[in-house]
């Protein structure tokens, strides 16, 4: 089976920095996926690894352990509008499904 | 260029009856995607398909059945619905990417109420 593991909730302040983590169970694994959700809206995507390291996308990154079986979203210089819901999602090659995690909800404070 | 369509957007069904979701892309993508999301649940996917006239069940298929018989169209049934279905649901579809699916790319939801 697939398991993916990540905070319900991460509170922060404007201006910081927040680090969303998630760890998976998975056979197959082929990588690792972040996507963002405003209330009322469709998930989007952020950011995609395939390979251990540091991907970096404007104000957002993304990290991946391979060998720990675990992955990171960094969000910097946080902003009123980052507060979403964050989603990270294994994509497997059994089949090329793409399973999401709970979510973690990011409240950003002024 | 609409991107991924999602009909009907608002749904409120009675136990036991039927219906239909559509889902349309005009990407041309390979891949397409059934989701339900319920609160804390985040995304379950139903069921899948990797190209025209295949599909496959996800996570929980039970209760849905899909077709795909045009690669632009991925339609999601409910033969039998129980209030158990209520919830958002969300088509994705991918392109191929180095041999498996790249970026989703959803529709803006349908919302099913089952009373």
């Amino acid at each position: 089976g697939q398991s993916l593991e990540q905070p319900s909730e991460v509170t922060a302040v404007e201006g910081a920095i927040v680090q969303i983590n998630c760890t998976y169970q998975t056979s197959g694994f082929y990588g690792l996926s972040w996507y963002q959700q405003h209330d009322g809206g469709a998930p989007t995507f952020l950011s995609y690894n395939a390979l251990d390291g540091l991907e970096e996308t404007g104000r957002f990154s993304s990290f991946l352990s391979r060998s720990d079986s675990y992955g990171y979203l960094l969000l910097q210089e946080l902003q009123m509008k980052d507060s979403a819901s964050y989603f990270c999602a294994v994509l497997n090659t059994g089949g090329f499904k793409t399973i999401f995690g709970a979510g973690t909800r990011l409240f950003v404070k002024a | 260029n609409a991107g991924v369509t999602q009909t009907p957007k608002f749904r409120v069904l009675k136990t036991g009856q039927s219906m239909t979701l559509l889902c349309a892309q005009d990407m041309n993508h390979e891949y397409m995607y059934w989701y339900r999301q319920d609160p804390g649940m985040g995304l379950r996917l139903i069921h899948y398909s990797v190209g025209e006239g295949t599909t496959a069940k996800g996570e929980v298929p039970d209760g849905y059945n899909v077709s795909r018989l045009k690669k632009q169209n991925f339609l999601l049934g409910l033969e039998s619905a129980a209030p158990s279905q209520t919830s958002v649901y969300f088509c994705a579809s991918s392109y191929r990417d180095t041999g498996g699916p790249g970026e989703l790319f959803f529709g803006e939801g349908s919302r099913l109420t089952v009373l």
